[in-house]
């Protein structure tokens, strides 16, 4: 069982460029959400999504775009990325929305470094 | 606007101590609370879940309390090991869809 799986590990990009983190659960669940986790800030929400074809804005949703077509992916995408986003970058998933019962499972991380 | 506090940031023991790490928050307003631990370089793994309805919740060595009217939680680690050294974060729901805020953590350390 693979839990919740992110890609890439480990990204460089240039300012101004573009490209997709990836998330993937294959434990049927249907809460799906990304956080950034920055030195000093602690971990903010970036969006989320409570089912496919759902997703909601979290704290700092600026710059980042989501989309969920299926259960099992949920991929953030940076339009034009920013120094200001080198980040550490994790998914986290959960079989409910409902907020009495979830217990959320972390991916393993994308570290994002924007020169 | 929920803002949840760790204080201190890092804490150094000897091993075989039993130790209290804490966690406010200032909205009482919860649904649930968590604490993770986060080994460097990776992701956050759950240790315990608090629903607001409950007091405390045991795993293991742990055990995790929740007093909603002061805002307050504590993780107590009985019988510290160095392979608990780690950041530990609490986390708070207080809306609907799972939307969590966390504190930034407490890095421990147990000395062998």
């Amino acid at each position: 069982n693979a839990g919740v799986t992110q890609t890439p590990k480990f990204q460089v990009l240039k300012t101004g460029q573009s490209m997709t983190l990836q998330c993937a659960q294959d434990m049927n669940h249907e809460y799906m959400s990304w956080y950034r986790q920055d030195p000093g800030m602690g971990l903010r929400l970036i969006h989320y999504s409570v089912g496919a074809g759902i997703t909601d804005q979290g704290e700092v949703p600026n710059g980042y775009n989501v989309s969920r077509s299926t259960t099992e992916d949920f991929p953030l995408r940076l339009l034009s990325a920013a120094p200001s986003q080198t980040s550490v970058y994790f998914c986290a998933s959960s079989y409910s929305f409902d907020a009495g019962a979830n217990v959320l499972t972390f991916g393993a991380g994308s570290r994002l470094t924007v020169l | 606007k929920q803002e949840v506090t760790q204080i201190p940031a890092a804490l150094s023991v000897p091993e075989g101590e039993n130790l209290v790490l804490n966690c406010s928050f200032t909205d009482s307003a919860i649904y649930n609370l968590q604490w993770f631990r986060q080994d460097p370089g990776k992701g956050l793994t759950s240790l315990l879940l608090i629903q607001s309805s409950q007091r405390e919740q045991t795993s293991g060595r742990l055990n995790a309390s929740l007093d909603k009217s002061s805002g307050r939680s504590t993780l107590y680690i009985a019988a510290s090991q160095p392979g608990d050294s780690a950041t530990y974060l609490c986390a708070v729901n207080t809306g609907a869809n799972s939307k969590l805020t966390f504190g930034k953590g407490i890095t421990l350390s147990v000395r062998p």
